[in-house]
């Protein structure tokens, strides 16, 4: 069974770019979570799906957004970059279901973005 | 308030010795999960140990095992006979009731490195 894939792996742009980071959840998983990793931050949750819809929202700008397709796959948009979001990008994916806790989120490599 | 401390920037440990890796939290849930993970230099966070609060017993897989204690608020990583590979970052982190989110709060991580 595949597991989550995120491209790209590696991604360099500079201040006031945009960008779009892919995630594809493992198959039959629903719900897809992103968290920003910065050496200062630590891990920080950004958004979770589940069937297309935002579940919930941590607390970054807007200029961070995100979606997600009818076949689970999400994408994430950062606008108008800043040096800041230098970060790892990483998503996860789970079942989605509002069962047990312990359904733990089986995450993806990442995407290191560097901001010039 | 720090919802996940962990108070170890650094550890070291000997090889095949075991090693404690704290972790406290703070929630007014009375339902919450607790999870351990380990991030290797290569990024990809990888799913090790869950608690769950009502969880009677300590959670075991394989080498790790959860010391929780539920009264104090620690759910401690306890890694038997150390392996070189366990060198890493490791990561507590907890997930909250509410709403079905699938949202994780990590710790600001303990770096393991297991000397030979």
């Amino acid at each position: 069974k595949a597991g989550v894939t995120q491209t790209p792996r590696y991604l360099i742009k500079t201040r006031g770019q945009q960008v779009t980071l892919s995630c594809s959840p493992i198959s039959g998983h629903r719900s897809v979570s992103w968290y920003q990793q910065t050496p200062g931050q630590g891990l920080q949750f950004l958004f979770e799906y589940f069937s297309e819809t935002q579940r919930n929202k941590g607390n970054f700008p807007g200029r961070f957004s995100g979606r997600q397709f009818s076949n689970s796959r999400s994408e994430m948009n950062v606008s108008t970059l800043e040096l800041g979001d230098s970060a790892l990008y990483l998503c996860a994916s789970s079942w989605g279901t509002s069962g047990s806790f312990g359904n733990e989120q089986f995450f993806g490599p990442g995407t290191r973005l560097t901001v010039l | 308030a720090q919802k996940i401390t962990q108070t170890q920037p650094g550890m070291f440990v000997q090889e095949k010795e075991a090693v404690t890796l704290d972790c406290t939290y703070d929630t007014s849930d009375q339902s919450y999960g607790l999870f351990w993970y380990k991030q290797p230099s290569s990024g990809e966070m990888i799913f090790l140990i869950y608690q769950g609060s009502y969880d009677e017993q300590n959670a075991t897989e394989g080498r790790y095992s959860l010391n929780f204690q539920k009264a104090r608020k620690s759910a401690n990583l306890v890694i038997s006979a150390s392996q070189l590979g366990d060198s890493a970052m490791y990561f507590c982190a907890m997930r909250e009731s509410g709403a079905g989110s699938y949202q994780l709060t990590f710790g600001k991580g303990t770096k393991l490195s297991v000397i030979p």
